[in-house]
């Protein structure tokens, strides 16, 4: 069973509202990832994080996500304004060592923007 | 574009049979390949991964084979089971500490009992 924890599970939001999302990745994990999902089970890598600092983002996530991982908090992941695009299931996973090599996943938040 | 293709898109075969899942990939850069199973609405888990230093990695009834110089793997599943339905991610990581997973399109497998 998955240690990564994400809530909320579900989330729905209309268009133009703020959706934010939060992951408590596994005790000891420096690094955390966050990747979309959607409906053709394509993943988007969307941006990781070792310790506090952001070591890779996508341009979509500068402009219209945003993202921390402050120490002693669950991390999060905040869309600014929604747009019905952004329904998917957005994973956060975590990982042992900074090359990635193996992700724990978390069980997601599935985001529907109506 | 896409720097991990993954084939067929979905595969049924019967319990019992051999399935076999195809993956190729662009950058030759990329040198560890983990393979992650995902159930309905739950999230991916690794299944097993090889590095390009191996040709073959075994793990039970699932075993990688890897062709560096094609830049193709497939995963095999021997002996299927209904519990292996699932969908089957290929994935590809130039390691370092930026490093990050780039994943396939997935292979949708169901076994018919």
């Amino acid at each position: 069973n998955s240690k990564v924890i994400q809530t909320p599970r579900y989330l729905v939001k209309g268009q133009g509202q703020k959706a934010k999302m939060r992951c408590i990745p596994e005790k000891g994990h420096p690094v955390v990832f966050w990747y979309q999902q959607n409906k053709n089970n394509e993943f988007k890598f969307l941006i990781n994080f070792q310790n506090q600092e952001v070591l890779q983002q996508i341009d979509m996530t500068e402009k219209r996500f945003s993202a921390e991982c402050p120490s002693n908090s669950p991390c999060s992941l905040e869309i600014q304004s929604s747009e019905a695009g952004d329904s998917a299931l957005y994973l956060c996973a975590s990982s042992l060592e900074g090359s990635a090599e193996t992700l724990y996943f978390g069980s997601g938040t599935r985001l529907t923007v109506l | 574009q896409q720097q991990v293709r993954q084939s067929p898109q979905s595969l049924t075969v019967w319990e019992g049979e051999t399935a076999i899942l195809n993956c190729s990939y662009e950058d030759s850069t990329f040198d560890y390949f983990p393979w992650y199973w995902q159930f309905p609405r739950e999230s991916p888990a690794l299944l097993i991964a090889i590095r390009p230093v191996s040709n073959k990695k075994e793990d039970g009834r699932f075993t990688i084979f890897f062709n560096k110089r094609e830049k193709k793997l497939s995963l095999h599943i021997t002996d299927s089971q209904p519990g292996d339905s699932a969908t089957y991610f290929c994935a590809a990581n130039t390691g370092g500490l930026s490093g990050k997973l780039t994943f396939g399109e997935g292979t949708q497998v169901t076994v018919i009992s």
